[in-house]
């Protein structure tokens, strides 16, 4: 069964908006981290957050690990969030397999 | 080096042959992870490397593809005889330790290498 799923799938935002992207992760999944893929492919590390809450600049990421759900925030978006957000998690029953979600695929509007 | 150096970053080749592609991670970290992603998709993991050692090779889609990692820095992925559905990106991530076992262990990715199989 699918281990990693984030929600929405697309999300199209004007600038300036705010968003929240959801990561639902299996009991077999732990260590969640979460990466933006920018339109050149390239990926970006952007919170390792097994639990708790963290902040940067804009973003900031809060993971639930008894309720199995991450959430990243981006406030104030701009042009340059665009892209694609994945989130991953190391599968405990599958050795050190990390496994991403299909990630959330978002266009800011200028 | 600064971060995780993949090459080539594009390779042409024609259906039938092999190709080798190269990951060097970052100065220090000892595991070692392959993806590849097709276009518009998610990442499929194929193998890690924690060392030298492999210790889970389900996820390579055939015998055709294999990977091997010497002295615990540089990784090489092989695919011999290329399909045209091998055509994708294949991304190499390294981290300081596997995620696992390490309380703070990010993965760090290279860019990737861009196979088209003609």
């Amino acid at each position: 069964g699918i281990q990693v799923e984030q929600s929405p799938p697309d999300l199209i935002l004007q600038e300036g908006a705010n968003s929240t992207l959801r990561c639902n992760f299996s009991d077999s999944v732990n260590n969640l981290q979460w990466f933006h893929q920018n339109p050149w492919g390239q990926l970006i590390n952007l919170f390792y957050i097994p639990s708790g809450t963290k902040q940067n600049g804009r973003l900031s990421a809060t993971t639930v690990a008894t309720e199995r759900y991450s959430l990243l925030y981006i406030s104030s978006s701009q042009t340059t969030d665009s892209g694609v957000y994945f989130c991953a998690g190391v599968n405990m029953n599958r050795d050190d397999k990390i496994i991403f979600g299909k990630g959330t695929r978002l266009h800011i509007l200028p | 080096g600064a971060g995780v150096s993949q090459s080539p970053s594009n390779k042409v080749t024609e259906k039938g042959k092999d190709v080798e592609l190269r990951c060097d991670p970052i100065s220090g970290h000892t595991a070692l992870y392959w993806y590849r992603q097709s276009l518009g998709q998610g990442l499929e993991f194929l193998i890690y490397f924690q060392g030298n050692s492999a210790p889970d090779k389900s996820g390579l889609p055939s015998d055709r593809f294999s990977a091997e990692r010497t002295g615990g820095s540089v990784s090489t992925l092989t695919i011999q005889r290329t399909q045209q559905e091998d055509s994708a990106v294949y991304l190499c991530a390294s981290s300081l330790a596997l995620t696992a076992t390490y309380s703070n262990s990010p993965l760090h990715f290279g860019n990737g290498t861009r196979l088209t199989v003609t």
